[in-house]
């Protein structure tokens, strides 16, 4: 079956260092792939998309790479601030827009 | 524009009631979703609908049912609550089209069936 895989445990860096959460799959093969930010009691908010002839995207201080022979995603946030903390969360795009989504990686951006 | 909006924010119910969770997006969007949230099980997607009058199962349906009668509505239904149906609530929509578009949430739902 189609399984997604984030770190689970939190991840915690110190503030203007560069994050890097990682999104690992299997049994799929996405087109395209997401990455959400989620704050506690909210929903998700979309961030980044990258299709899957694109090696890497970036927004502002945002970069995903994308490498579907390791069937991996990459997420980085460089000069991270207290504000990056959140649940991070990486989704698979299938047919009809539908997205399977990863449980998430926690990030806390300590000052 | 308000987005996704969704009803109510807090929810308690006790097993066997029934409860009607309402979902308003104001985008025109044709697609929209019903997903649940567990800790450690990450979102999960329960119904969705890819028109007015249409709707499909997704991953997790069984207990829930839904209703697409207008297309900016989305409604979520649990006939008999049980405690396993405690979870909080999305609702998300997005456009179809033959390119990927990202999804909006709405704030979500916090059920607690006791």
């Amino acid at each position: 079956s189609q399984k997604i895989e984030q770190n689970s445990e939190a991840l915690n860096i110190q503030e203007g260092k560069t994050a890097t959460l990682t999104c690992n799959y299997t049994n799929y093969s996405p087109a395209y792939l997401q990455w959400y930010r989620q704050d506690p009691g909210r929903g998700p908010v979309f961030l980044l998309l990258i299709r899957e002839n694109e090696k890497e995207k970036r927004k502002e201080r945002l970069k995903v790479t994308f490498d579907t022979t390791l069937k991996q995603s990459l997420f980085h946030i460089t000069a991270s601030q207290p504000a990056d903390s959140a649940t991070y969360l990486c989704a698979l795009q299938g047919g009809y827009q539908k997205v399977t989504f990863g449980i998430g990686t926690k990030l806390q951006v300590i000052p | 524009n308000a987005g996704v909006t969704q009803t109510p924010k807090f929810r308690v119910l006790k097993t066997g009631q029934s409860m009607t969770l309402l979902c308003a997006q104001d985008m025109n969007h044709e697609y929209m979703y019903w997903y649940r949230q567990d800790p450690g099980m990450g979102l999960r997607l329960i119904h969705y609908s890819v028109g007015e009058g249409t709707t499909a199962k997704g991953e997790v349906p069984d207990g829930y049912n839904v209703s697409r009668l207008k297309k900016q509505n989305f409604l979520l239904g649990l006939e008999s609550a049980a405690p396993s149906q405690t979870s909080v609530y999305f609702c998300a929509s997005t456009k179809s089209g033959v390119r990927y578009y990202e999804q909006y949430f709405g704030p979500g739902t916090r059920l607690t069936v006791t």
